[in-house]
Order: C-alpha cells, then sequence, then structure tokens
C-alpha cells in the first residue's frame, strides 16, 4: 500500500512570491492535515480538509490557504512568501474524522531567500 | 485551552538507561496517540491510548493513560541508539483535529 505523498520534496522561492504543495493521501483516507516545522521545533497546525471541506485551520494569517479536491488529494497555498515561512511541510492523512492515527509524508522543505 | 505539554525537552542518556517522557493536558482527553520522529524524518504513528488508566507495551516501550485522562507517559526500557528522536503525543478529541504536543529529544549516548 502507497503510503502519503508529497511534492516537491524541496522548493526555494524569493520573498512575496507565492508556493504551491501537493499531497496524496492513502487511499481509503478522506482526512488531509497539513502542518509546519520549523527547524528543530514542534508541529504547528495549519489546516484539516475531510470529505471536501476545510475542517478547522489553526493560527495561521488567511495568505495560508488550501483546498482538498474530490479524490481527496489536497493543496497547500503560501501567498506573500516571508522569510519566516522557511520550514518543513507535512501532510498526514487519516480515515474519516479525528480519533483515527494520522500517517505523515516524507515533507516539502520550504526555503525562502 | 487545548494545548498539551510536554516534559522533558531534551533528554540525554546513556545507552542501556531508561527513559521517560511525560505529556499533560489541562482538560480531560478523549485519547492520546504518540509518535516518534527520527532526525530527517517524518512523524510515525507508535500508538493511541483510549481507556482510563490503560497500559500498553510495545517491546521495550510502555504507554499509560492516566486515570483522569489528562495525562499520559512513555517509558523506554533499556534504551538504544536506534531510539534516538522526538517523540510527540498529540491529544484528541472526535470531530476535531489533533493538537501535538511540543516533543520530547531523546538523545542515545553509546
Amino acid at each position: 500500500e502507497a503510503g502519503v505523498t508529497q511534492s516537491p520534496t524541496h522548493l526555494i522561492k524569493t520573498r512575496g512570491q507565492q508556493a504551491t504543495l501537493r499531497c496524496s493521501p492513502i487511499s481509503g483516507h478522506t482526512s488531509v492535515y497539513w502542518y509546519q516545522q520549523a527547524l528543530g521545533l514542534g508541529l504547528q497546525f495549519l489546516l484539516w480538509y475531510d470529505e471536501g471541506e476545510e475542517r478547522n485551520r489553526g493560527n495561521f494569517p488567511p495568505r495560508f490557504s488550501g483546498r482538498q479536491f474530490p479524490n481527496y488529494s489536497s493543496e497547500l497555498n503560501v501567498n506573500a512568501l516571508e522569510l519566516e515561512d522557511s520550514a518543513l511541510y507535512l501532510c498526514a492523512s487519516s480515515f474519516h474524522f479525528s480519533g483515527y492515527e494520522q500517517y505523515f509524508g516524507p515533507g516539502t522543505r520550504l526555503t525562502v531567500t | 485551552g487545548q494545548q498539551v505539554m510536554q516534559i522533558p525537552q531534551y533528554q540525554h542518556v546513556q545507552e542501556g538507561e531508561d527513559f521517560t517522557t511525560y505529556c499533560n493536558s489541562s482538560t480531560t482527553l478523549s485519547n492520546i496517540q504518540w509518535y516518534k520522529q527520527r532526525p530527517g524524518g517524518h512523524p510515525v504513528f507508535l500508538i493511541q491510548l483510549v481507556k482510563s488508566g490503560e497500559v500498553k507495551k510495545q517491546k521495550r516501550l510502555t504507554f499509560q493513560f492516566g486515570e483522569a485522562k489528562k495525562n499520559s507517559s512513555l517509558h523506554i526500557t533499556a534504551t538504544q541508539t536506534t531510539d534516538v528522536g522526538t517523540y510527540f503525543c498529540a491529544r484528541g478529541n472526535y470531530g476535531q483535529n489533533f493538537v501535538f504536543g511540543p516533543g520530547t529529544r531523546l538523545s542515545v549516548l553509546p
């Protein structure tokens, strides 16, 4: 069974640009979560999608947005990039709704210069 | 709020010593999950605890859920260098997103 996949692996952008990160969940999983992990720090919750709808978002500005497609894959968009957006962005998937274990992808390393 | 606290933040042990990390919440938890993240890797699910006072074992790892469902612990017996990484607890309530603790970073000296 294929795991959670994320693309790209690395992304280098300049300040002010926009970044798009993609995530494909494990087959059968309908929930997708996005987390930001700055170097050496913990997991900061960004967004949670389930069945195509945004269920909750963390304490991040509106320039962080995303969506979930009918096939349950997801996209995270970060507009007007700032230097402090440099981090590892992790996507995780689980079965419908919270309460089930999350399976994480390898992450996208975003560097903003 | 929904935050969970973990202690200690860092732990350095000699190989063969035991290790324990604690996860605490000010509110009652529906369940608690534990994850391990190796250096340079992504978090990997270890276990989920649901019942009050629950104790689960995975080889050298012992997980406990407090009677009041407000705290949890992970104990590793006789640590090995393969145990190196950051251990996160995550609180979950049905229908809500999980909230991860800040993690405990474990270093094991050979």
